[in-house]
């Protein structure tokens, strides 16, 4: 059965701390995705990787970044936490056109 | 930039209701679209998809979906909702991304409360 796992469900974290988010997908897919989910304004992408070592950013990367150094593996990090970045983020694969398959999201608050 | 519109942010439906949720896309090109339900405490997960062909695509649970290229559209329904069906609902499509690849975007979602 398919499967992303996110390392942690819940996570709090000081102001100005660097967060380190990871996810991993044992289904072998190119593309990895991370999305933040927010009430209201639904899911925005962070960043995506479409390979190895390959990233692009999404609608809203400011103040993250991204490292994809194995294919299954795909960390999103919060260089200087801050409050406004208290959200639930979501990590997803997919391959090629297929639909994504979702982690069960790691719920973030910043102190 | 592809954009989502989700007009219900919230629903509420008796039992047996029929249920039509309505998605709306901006792209005119080639798309694929996707319905995803997230039930309380649960990842998302697939409801359907459409990609090419019948326009009108059935997924799990009983719904389905019509893609309706001249409106832009791709509205979900269901003839009688569960209970069980609460949950909220995001329709996503697929835009091409500055370096050639795929990438999902979502619309804001819906909240769909079944009283019994």
């Amino acid at each position: 059965d398919v499967k992303v796992t996110q390392s942690s469900r819940y996570l709090v974290k000081r102001t100005g701390e660097k967060v380190f988010l990871e996810c991993v997908q044992d289904m072998d897919h190119e593309n990895m995705f991370w999305y933040r989910q927010d009430p209201g304004l639904g899911l925005r992408l962070i960043y995506f990787s479409y390979d190895v070592k390959m990233k692009e950013k999404g609608d809203i990367p400011e103040g993250y970044s991204v490292s994809r150094e194995k294919k299954e593996r795909f960390s999103l990090i919060l260089e200087s936490a801050s409050t406004n970045q208290t959200s639930m983020y979501l990590c997803a694969s997919s391959q090629g056109l297929a639909e994504a398959f979702f982690g069960q999201g790691t719920r973030l608050t910043v102190v | 930039a592809q954009s989502v519109s989700q007009h219900n942010h919230h629903v509420i439906l008796s039992e047996a209701a029929s249920l039509e949720l309505g998605c709306n896309y901006s792209y005119g090109g080639t798309v694929n679209l996707f319905w995803y339900v997230q039930y309380p405490g649960q990842h998302l997960q697939l409801l359907l998809k459409y990609f090419s062909g019948d326009p009108l695509v059935k997924g799990i649970k009983g719904f389905e979906a019509e893609f309706i290229k001249s409106k832009f559209s791709f509205n979900l329904r269901k003839p009688s909702v569960q209970w069980s069906d609460t949950a909220e609902y995001f329709c996503a499509v697929n835009e091409l991304g500055n370096t050639g690849f795929q990438k999902l975007v979502f619309g804001t979602g819906t909240r769909l409360l079944v009283s019994p």
